[in-house]
Parts: C-alpha cells; sequence; structure tokens
C-alpha cells in the first residue's frame, strides 16, 4: 500500500524557517517525481513545487520561489521542504504527493502537516 | 499559466438528482484534466483523470467528459456521500500544475 506521511509543522514566527519530511513506502520512491502541495483553511490547493527522481530538477511556484526548497533522500524514501523566511500567509497544511502513474497528475497525496506562521 | 475556473461555487441538490459540474481553462489542456473529491477534514482523492478515466474507488455515477478548454464532471444521482468540493485540476502545462476554486456540492 502506498503511503506518504508528512511531519515537522508547528508554530513558526514571521520571518523563521522550518522543515517539513516526507516519509514513502510501498512504491519505488527513487523511480518518482515527488510534489509538494498546500492548502490554507477554508481556501483551495496550491501545487508549490516539484522533484525529479534524481533530484537534478526542481521547481516551484512563484509564491515560494526563493525561499522554499524542496530536497530528497532516495535512500531513505524521504523528501524534504525547507522553508525561510516565512510569512503569515504561507500558513497552511502542506501535503507531499507522488505523481501519477499514468499522467501528470497528483495520485497519492498524504494526510498533511499543519504550519502555523504567526507571533 | 494556465488559469482554471469552476461553475457555480456551491450546488444544492436533492439527493438521487444529477448533478453536472463544470470546469473552464484560460487555454486548452487538451484531455490532460483531472477531478478532485475533498470531504470535510479529508484528503482530496482523485476522481477522474485523462479527462474522462475514473480512478479506482469510484463508482459508476461519475463520470466525466470534455477537451479544450471546457470540462465536465457528472454525478447521475447524488448521494449523500458524495457531498464535498470538487478541484479540478490541468496538468498539460506545468509547471505551475493549476488548480480552480472548487465546486461544493451539498445536499439541499
Amino acid at each position: 500500500e502506498v503511503q506518504v506521511v508528512e511531519s515537522g509543522g508547528g508554530l513558526v514566527q514571521p520571518g523563521g524557517s522550518m522543515r517539513l519530511s516526507c516519509e514513502a513506502s510501498g512504491f519505488t520512491f527513487r523511480s518518482h517525481v515527488m510534489i509538494w502541495l498546500r492548502q490554507a483553511a477554508g481556501k483551495g490547493l496550491e501545487w508549490i513545487s516539484y522533484i525529479s527522481p534524481s533530484g537534478t530538477t526542481r521547481y516551484y511556484a512563484d509564491s515560494v520561489k526563493g525561499r522554499f526548497t524542496v530536497s530528497r533522500d532516495n535512500a531513505k524514501s524521504s523528501l524534504f521542504l525547507h522553508m525561510d523566511s516565512l510569512r503569515a500567509d504561507d500558513t497552511a497544511v502542506y501535503h507531499c504527493a507522488t505523481l501519477g502513474d499514468f499522467g501528470d497528475f497528483f495520485d497519492y497525496w498524504g494526510q498533511g502537516t499543519l504550519v502555523t506562521v504567526s507571533s | 499559466e494556465v488559469v482554471m475556473t469552476q461553475s457555480p461555487a456551491t450546488l444544492s441538490v436533492s439527493l438521487g438528482e444529477r448533478v453536472t459540474l463544470s470546469c473552464r481553462a484560460s487555454h486548452s489542456v487538451s484531455s490532460n484534466l483531472a477531478w478532485y473529491q475533498q470531504k470535510p477534514g479529508q484528503v482530496p482523492r482523485l476522481v477522474i483523470f485523462g479527462a474522462a478515466t475514473r480512478a479506482t474507488g469510484f463508482p459508476a455515477r461519475f463520470s466525466a467528459g470534455g477537451s479544450g478548454t471546457e470540462f465536465t464532471l457528472t454525478i447521475s444521482s447524488l448521494q449523500s456521500e458524495d457531498v464535498a468540493i470538487y478541484y479540478c485540476l490541468q496538468y498539460n502545462n506545468w509547471p505551475p500544475w493549476t488548480f480552480g476554486p472548487g465546486t461544493k456540492v451539498e445536499v439541499k
């Protein structure tokens, strides 16, 4: 069974940093593109980053470019999101997800981890 | 960037009635369109991919169609467990991947 489990969320002050993790199981992690998305409370869904299976190609949404860095450790089937210069509008539940085997959509999502940016 | 819009924002329907949700793309996305169902407090779940292919676990009352810029998701007979927000996602021109704002389906 495919599972992705996020961790590392919590309360952080504006301007602060935080590192999220996502542990994957049930599939060949090193062969899959991995994605981060987020959803603010009562709001819609937003894609925020992409990382290729090898980690050499990364894309970011304009809203986080220059502040967030995605990385992965294929030996540990783990995905990371390092977030700097956090702002109040970064407050959201952050999900990791896999890219589909039958197209570039998101098929398996984790339950998410809540990041709250507040003083 | 492809901008996705959805209509209506909210749909109030009686149980057993037919429901049709619309999604529109600002530029053609071919058939690279997915639909997600998000129930309160839950993670989004893939309903449809490739504009018309039903994902595992969804019953035949869910169907979808369209291509280019106009897409629909239909629930032939609304059940109580179908109450949710439905989002469309384009995955033709990325990055970025872009979602519509969602349509909330509720029971009248």
